[in-house]
């Protein structure tokens, strides 16, 4: 089925390092959501972007809709221990979402 | 309440056992998800309720049954599967089936 190429698939960084991750698309989404899951949890919803263009902050997270519908990029500054997990893109398309291959996290304290 | 909840967290099953697990929200949502998810992949999506009402299998094998008894509740019974069902079973709900969704816990499911 259709996928979101989402990049870098991993990232090793040191605590206090901002980081940046980015998700693009074949097709346009109307709606462009980023999610985080920890080791054997479900996925927590943590931001949701609904315009193009549109940039949103969720405390240290931001993210931002591609003025194409095409793209999303999500970026976390001054990463804590706790930021640690896989990050996953996803495009609302119709009655589903599209997920990207997700964003592993490893933070160096 | 602003949660989903799924039952059991873990479920250990042989091939030939019956079981089923358990989907709740209350957060007055129409639409009900089914997904599985296998290490290190995304969630793979199964089955779509919108209004109490299946109107997505994503091809899954009939030892896969969905069941929406209402609106809050999402069932998925297990029969006679295989060594390679066992996965992390997730449920999500979503205010309609074109709304942002929201994932529970999962089920961590091992078939025997």
């Amino acid at each position: 089925g259709q996928q979101l190429n989402q990049s870098p698939q991993s990232m090793f960084i040191q605590e206090g390092e901002d980081v940046s991750m980015n998700c693009t698309s074949s097709s346009i989404f109307n709606t462009w959501l980023w999610y985080k899951q920890d080791p054997g949890e479900g996925p927590v919803l943590l931001i949701a972007l609904y315009k193009a263009g549109e940039l949103t902050s969720n405390g240290r997270l931001t993210a931002q809709f591609g003025i194409t519908r095409k793209d999303s990029f999500l970026n976390i500054s001054a990463s804590i221990p706790s930021d640690v997990g896989i990050y996953f893109c996803a495009g609302q398309g119709a009655q589903k979402l599209v997920f990207g291959q997700g964003t592993r996290l490893t933070i160096n304290p | 309440d602003t949660e989903v909840t799924q039952t059991p967290k873990h479920l250990v099953m042989g091939m030939t056992n019956k079981k089923s697990l358990k989907c709740e929200q209350h957060m007055g949502h129409r639409a009900m998800y089914w997904y599985k998810q296998k290490a290190k992949k995304p969630p793979e999506l199964m089955f779509v309720y919108s209004y109490e009402k299946l109107s997505i299998n994503e091809s899954v094998p009939s030892r896969f049954s969905p069941e929406c008894p209402n609106s809050s509740l999402l069932n998925l019974h297990l029969h006679a599967l295989q060594p390679e069902d066992s996965a992390l079973y997730l449920c999500a709900s979503s205010r309609t089936s074109y709304n942002e969704q929201f994932f529970g816990p999962g089920t961590r499911l091992t078939v025997l």
